[in-house]
């Protein structure tokens, strides 16, 4: 069955960067796109960016430009979302979704404090 | 940016009863897509292309519309509905959602 598992909660410092990732199984990785999301706990959820797996081609939510950094790995089917220089505004819960979001990783949360 | 305004925020239903939530976006779009989200969970496909069940949805949900309004509908309330659901688009970049209706049983 298909699978995203992603990494555990981190906790970083403002200034810091963070490497999120999404390990899948159960489908051909490399004929997938995955989208990434940001939701604040309470709050609605925003649409980050897209990586096709095939080729690491990507788009971006103008609003994470510079902020995120979508890449794949297809040797172990996993995708990555770097999150550069962190302030308390990214504290949320990061997921990754398979193509329309007809799956889900279970999400992780970042924090980011002093 | 497309901005899709979901309504009612919040609502209660009791069991049996009928609720319609309604999403309406400012750009027409191809197609809606709703999700349903329980507390700590990750969101799940619940409906998509407007009108399509995703795997294991119970038949008393539905979803309908076209262009620039879309509505979700659940015939008949179950405890187990109670959540939150959102509305998206794929159609247009930045992919947008709804700000969320939160269901709660009566």
């Amino acid at each position: 069955q298909v699978k995203l598992q992603q990494s555990g909660a981190e906790l970083v410092k403002p200034g810091a960067s963070v490497k999120l990732s999404c390990k899948t199984s159960g489908y051909t990785f490399s004929t997938s796109y995955m989208s990434w999301f940001k939701q604040i706990p309470g709050q609605s959820i925003e649409w980050i960016g897209m990586i096709y797996a095939g080729d690491g081609g990507t788009g971006y939510n103008q609003k994470f430009k510079g902020k995120a950094t979508l890449t794949v790995d297809t040797s172990s089917s996993t995708a990555y979302m770097d999150l550069s220089s962190l302030t308390t505004e990214d504290s949320a819960v990061y997921f990754c979704a398979r193509n329309w979001g007809d799956y889900w990783g279970q999400g992780v949360m970042v924090t980011v404090s002093s | 940016e497309i901005v899709l305004t979901q309504s009612p925020t919040t609502m209660a239903a009791s069991p049996g009863e009928k609720v319609t939530i309604t999403c309406r976006a400012s750009s027409s779009v191809s197609y809606m897509y709703w999700y349903q989200q329980k507390s700590g969970a990750s969101p799940k496909p619940w409906i998509y292309e407007t009108s399509k069940l995703a795997s294991g949805v119970p038949d008393r949900f539905s979803g309908s519309g076209s262009g620039t309004s879309y509505s979700f509908t659940i015939s008949s309330m179950e405890t187990e509905d109670a959540a939150t659901y959102y509305c998206h688009q794929w159609s247009s970049t930045p992919f947008t959602f709804g700000s969320g209706t939160k269901l709660e049983i009566k």
